[in-house]
């Protein structure tokens, strides 16, 4: 257990709509990270916030957006959504954001089908 | 710009037998490197790491990894492979030119399938 959580597990839902995904990072981390795991694109990295602010932004989609609340959990925001979305998301968090030697904890992921 | 490569979708390896699992990188700085190990339907778990210092790293469930950096190599090893081994391993690199912020970049995965 890495010690950071997401919710929810599973999530089935249609075409056009909207979801949020939610993560707790590790006591202690002040960065969370999001990423995108699907069979063809491999594990790609969304978006990056420390200590409530953006600090890196990978390829996210504009339908998607996020944002890192004041007890630091974070949540990813999917929109409109389309068939192609359906992936497992991963949340990671991290005692900095940019330390040398700073290691990436990931939770368990929420799996995504879009119906 | 920093990348990793994985060169090999699968390794199969007979149970008992040293395992390895490939990775090269570039970067225009200095490499932090890691190895991710993900179980079916279940999130990356760290492995280890390469900051500095010592080539040999060693890591959790008896796993090491050689960092070459004439080869730009991070290959991970294991003595001797168990079943349980199976299962997707990932690469991972930072630039430590990329700035104040931590952009990982992730391999593809390898597969290692260990048999019985």
């Amino acid at each position: 257990d890495s010690g950071v959580t997401q919710t929810p597990k599973h999530l089935i839902t249609a075409t056009g709509q909207r979801v949020t995904l939610r993560c707790s990072p590790r006591s202690g981390d002040l960065s969370v990270y999001w990423y995108q795991q699907s069979l063809d694109q491999g594990l790609q990295f969304l978006i990056q916030y420390y200590n409530g602010e953006e600090r890196a932004k990978g390829n996210i989609l504009e339908r998607f957006s996020a944002q890192q609340f004041p007890d630091l959990h974070s949540e990813l925001n999917l929109s409109s959504l389309e068939l192609g979305d359906s992936a497992l998301y991963f949340c990671a968090s991290s005692a900095s954001g940019g330390a040398v030697g700073d290691t990436q904890y990931f939770g368990p992921g929420t799996r995504l089908t879009v119906l | 710009a920093q990348s990793v490569a994985q060169p090999e979708d699968q390794v199969n390896v007979a149970e008992g037998n040293p395992l390895t699992v490939k990775c090269t990188y570039s970067v225009s700085g200095n490499p932090y490197l890691f190895w991710y190990v993900q179980y079916p339907n279940r999130g990356l778990q760290f492995l280890l790491k390469y900051i500095t210092g010592d080539n040999l790293v060693k890591g959790s469930y008896g796993f090491e990894a050689e960092f070459n950096k004439s080869q730009t190599s991070f290959h991970l090893k294991k003595p001797s492979a168990l079943v349980s081994d199976s299962a997707l391993y990932f690469c991972a690199v930072r630039d430590s030119n990329s700035g104040g912020y931590q952009k990982v970049t992730f391999g593809t995965g390898t597969k290692l399938q260990v048999i019985p």
